[in-house]
């Protein structure tokens, strides 16, 4: 069965420290992962995706198949970071979310 | 474009009283999906429509009925109310961006069942 596990709920760093969001999921095909943020009071939006290779505002996430694991990474926190930030597997038709995880990124 | 609407943004409804959550979106995709989220839960998927004419269900479907009118809209009813179906509701659409999939989301519904 598909998962999506992001073993943190909460996750408190200083500005300017770096910052990983944990992602590992479970899957047998081949999959496409993404990073959604939900800023307080805003609808979720995407951040990225691991097809794209991009980094988006300092965030990047590299897909190691060998790990099962696409986690979150972000060299220097800024206090802006604070959010909600939710992992997501598409299987070819549906998106799997995990639990997500709130970062506070504290001044 | 508006992108992904929903209606009504807040609700508060009696035990057994009955509702429908309606979405819309003018992006022409063919894609459109209902979650619930919850504090601890994430987001799971209530339903989904993978085009015009068909739905399935997701993870979490009992208590929820959906309906895809047309290409645009993609409703959701709850035809007796239950307190465990208190929750923020989302609508979101799907498109193809070359090789990969991009989900738009609705603002949210915010749902108290008393």
């Amino acid at each position: 069965a598909q998962r999506v596990t992001q073993p943190e709920k909460l996750l408190s760093v200083f500005k300017g420290a770096p910052v990983e969001l944990k992602c590992n999921y479970s899957y047998s095909g081949s999959p496409e992962l993404f990073w959604y943020v939900q800023y307080s009071r805003q609808r979720l939006q995407l951040l990225l995706r691991h097809i794209s290779r991009e980094s988006i505002k300092g965030f990047t996430a590299d897909l190691n198949k060998g790990e099962t694991s696409f986690h979150l990474k972000k060299p220097f926190a800024q206090e802006e970071d604070s959010a909600m930030y939710y992992c997501a597997l598409y299987t070819g038709n549906q998106f799997y979310f995990g639990t997500g995880t709130s970062l506070t990124v504290i001044p | 474009n508006a992108g992904v609407t929903q209606t009504p943004k807040f609700q508060v409804l009696k035990t057994g009283q009955s509702m429908t959550l309606q979405c819309a979106q003018d992006m022409n995709h063919n894609s459109m999906y209902w979650y619930r989220q919850d504090p601890g839960m994430g987001l799971r998927l209530i339903y989904y429509s993978a085009s015009e004419g068909t739905t399935d269900k997701g993870e979490v479907p009992n208590g929820y009925n959906v309906s895809r009118l047309n290409k645009r809209e993609f409703s959701l009813r709850l035809e007796s109310a239950a307190p465990s179906q208190t929750s923020v509701y989302f609508c979101a659409s799907t498109r193809r961006q070359g090789k990969t999939y991009e989900q738009y989301f609705g603002p949210g519904t915010r749902l108290t069942v008393t």
